[in-house]
């Protein structure tokens, strides 16, 4: 498959284990927080998102934190699968506004 | 499959040239938005378009510009191409225009320039 190449940071995790990807935020005016997941050669993927008068909101195995005083977002992955493996990226909209912001993304790699 | 479709997969050509770039949104969504990757600058929001109209611009050079058809599929055109351009270009598409609608991305157009 296809992949930028780009150097990201890597977090390796067993599976089954839980895995907790971070992302610090550029804008404290934000108000609304998407994870996506991207697998090589393909487009990310939503996984899931959180507004700004929440900081916490919970998916199936996946759970996102918002604390916005450090402006600090993190997706929790639960019972981490070989399917999980992939890049993460976070993205912030401004104003209800369609255009992402998105973070530099964390590749996970989840050994069997 | 996201349901939105761009052409071509890949795309190689020399610097100084113009190449366009294609995306059918899914049935029923409004939205379009263009995205480049790259490796220095990572995801990068391009522009977006809803029903025909632009309705955001992030940090689209000059020599990139884009248009929403009356049938809502939208096309991206790069021209006097420079090395730097090479990386690759998502599609995505929303129902609507505000940022809670979720984003379909399509698979993407790898474009490299020699």
């Amino acid at each position: 498959g296809e992949s930028v190449g780009l150097h990201l940071p890597t977090l390796s995790v067993q599976e089954g284990d839980n895995s907790i990807i971070n992302c610090a935020y550029s804008n404290s005016a934000s108000d609304y927080f998407i994870w996506y997941k991207q697998e090589s050669g393909k487009g990310p993927q939503f996984i899931i998102d959180i507004r700004s008068n929440m900081d916490k909101r919970q998916g199936q195995r996946v759970t996102v934190l918002l604390n916005k005083t450090v402006k600090h977002l993190s997706l929790q992955i639960a019972a981490t699968q070989p399917g999980d493996s992939a890049v993460y990226f976070c993205a912030e909209t401004l104003n209800q506004g369609g255009k992402l912001i998105f973070g530099q993304g964390t590749e996970l790699s989840v050994k069997p | 499959d996201s349901g939105v479709t761009q052409t071509p997969k890949h795309l190689i050509t020399a610097t100084g040239q113009r190449v366009t770039l294609r995306c059918s949104p899914r049935s029923g969504d409004l939205s379009v938005y263009w995205y480049q990757q790259s490796l220095d600058q990572g995801l990068q929001f391009l522009i977006q378009y809803y029903n025909g109209e632009e309705r955001a611009k992030g940090n689209i050079l000059e020599r990139f510009s884009a248009q929403q058809f009356p049938d809502l599929h939208s096309e991206l055109n790069l021209s006097s191409l420079e090395l730097g351009d090479s990386a690759l270009y998502f599609c995505a598409s929303s129902v609507g225009i505000i940022s809670y609608n979720e984003q379909f991305f399509g698979p993407g157009t790898r474009l490299t320039v020699l």
